[in-house]
């Protein structure tokens, strides 16, 4: 069965800063990865979304890259801002129409 | 403005009574899909439809239905709600379930006492 699992599960950092979220899978036959941002009360918004196929893809001051075979994924920020305090979560499908698993989460507060 | 629409956007009701939270999406998607979020938990998928009249369960389904009959609509009906369905539901759309990122409705929080 497959399982996301995100570290840290909390971070802060200082406006400005460049950082690293983290996201691990069990299973590496996946179908893609999607980044998500969860606002508090609000529902997720899709950031980046990557095909198995490629190893990143970028949006902004986002990056996400993936690399199957470890079963990683991270979502890098550059020059973070208050703005970007959010929980942010990562989700595989295995297959094009089988069920989302997400991760629980990293939690991102950025202070100015 | 492309936009996945739930309602209520909250409710409180009592064991036993019956409710509907309804999810509608403006942007023709074919998938539609209903989650609980809930603490130490994460985000668990209850119901899936890959198009109308078709339906499949996700990783929770206990005490939950759904019915696909139109492309935009997706209700989630809880027939006998129990304490333990108190949780946020988002319901969330795309082109098809995996190719495609997945748009997300503002959730609904249940209370059932």
């Amino acid at each position: 069965k497959q399982e996301v699992t995100q570290i840290p599960a909390a971070l802060s950092v200082p406006e400005g800063e460049n950082l690293v979220l983290n996201c691990s899978f069990t299973d590496s036959a996946i179908y893609n990865l999607q980044w998500f941002r969860q606002d508090p009360g609000k529902g997720l918004t899709s950031l980046l979304l990557i095909q198995s196929s490629q190893r990143e893809q970028t949006s902004g001051r986002l990056n996400a890259s993936l690399d199957k075979s470890s079963g990683r994924s991270t979502l890098y920020i550059a020059a973070s801002q208050p703005g970007d305090s959010a929980t942010y979560l990562c989700a595989v499908p295995h297959s094009l129409n089988t069920p989302l698993v997400f991760g629980k989460g990293t939690r991102l507060s950025v202070i100015a | 403005e492309a936009q996945v629409t739930q309602n209520p956007r909250y409710l409180i009701t009592v064991t036993g009574k019956k409710l509907t939270v309804t999810c509608s999406q403006n942007m023709n998607h074919e998938y539609m899909s209903w989650y609980r979020q809930d603490p130490g938990l994460g985000l668990r998928q209850i119901y899936y439809s890959m198009n109308v009249e078709v339906t499949d369960k996700g990783d929770v389904p206990e005490g939950y239905k759904v019915s696909r009959k139109e492309k935009r609509n997706f209700p989630l009906i809880l027939e006998s709600p129990s304490p333990n369905q108190t949780s946020l539901y988002f319901c969330a759309s795309s082109d098809h379930q995996g190719g495609q990122p997945q748009h997300f409705g503002d959730g609904t929080r249940l209370s059932i006492l």
